[in-house]
């Protein structure tokens, strides 16, 4: 049973730059969500895809955008890079039982990226 | 305001003692879920535990134990006999039925188990 996936694992940019991360769920899972790491901070949540939309949105500028594809899949995309923006970005599944929410969210290893 | 603390940034304990997690959370919901997670230097968050605000039962997992608390609304989380494989940063995080599934992560506690 495959867990979550994320690539490329590091990853160096510039700022102004844009960067795409990847993101496989777990297998049987249909919701991803994303969350930016900085170092010594707690994951904060960027957004939720379910269905291919976005359903939630944390306190993040437009520069985040995302996609989620019809086999679950999900791209994280940000515009004009920031110095700020370095951090752990890390990719959680869940499966939307029902229509409930807060199933449990696992989670994959994390791109780190560092912008220059 | 933060929703999830964890006032405890450090702590290190000699291999076999115990050791508790605390972690106070914030929440005007009735329904909502408690989470521990473990994140290792490889940066991957390994989900310990679950708890739903309904359920105010103590759990015990091996080493493991959760205590959770709706009356100074706390879920600390207790290891007995740490070994060094416990070593990592912990979170936790709550989830709340009126904003769906996102996650309020703490700041971690990042626990050292001394051999």
């Amino acid at each position: 049973d495959a867990g979550v996936t994320q690539s490329p694992t590091h990853l160096i940019k510039t700022r102004g730059q844009q960067v795409t991360l990847r993101c496989s769920p777990k297998s049987g899972h249909d919701t991803v969500s994303w969350y930016q790491q900085a170092l010594g901070q707690g994951p904060q949540f960027i957004f939720q895809y379910y269905e291919e939309e976005e359903r939630q949105r944390g306190n993040f500028p437009d520069r985040f955008s995302g996609h989620q594809f019809p086999n679950y899949s999900s791209e994280l995309n940000v515009n004009a890079l920031l110095l700020g923006d370095s951090a752990l970005y890390l990719c959680a599944s869940s499966l939307e039982a029902s229509g409930r929410a807060y199933e449990t969210q696992y989670f994959g290893p994390g791109t780190r990226l560092l912008v220059l | 305001a933060q929703k999830v603390t964890q006032a405890q940034t450090e702590i290190s304990v000699v291999e076999k003692e115990d050791v508790t997690l605390d972690c106070v959370y914030e929440t005007r919901d009735t329904t909502y879920y408690l989470f521990w997670y473990k994140q290792p230097p490889s940066g991957e968050l390994v989900f310990l535990i679950r708890r739903n605000s309904f359920d105010e039962q103590n759990e015990i997992s091996g080493r493991y134990s959760w205590n959770f608390q709706k009356s100074t609304s706390s879920f600390n989380f207790t290891i007995t006999a740490s070994q060094v494989v416990d070593s990592a940063v912990y979170f936790c995080a709550l989830s709340e039925a009126s904003t769906g599934n996102q996650f309020y992560f703490g700041t971690g506690t990042s626990l050292t188990v001394i051999p």
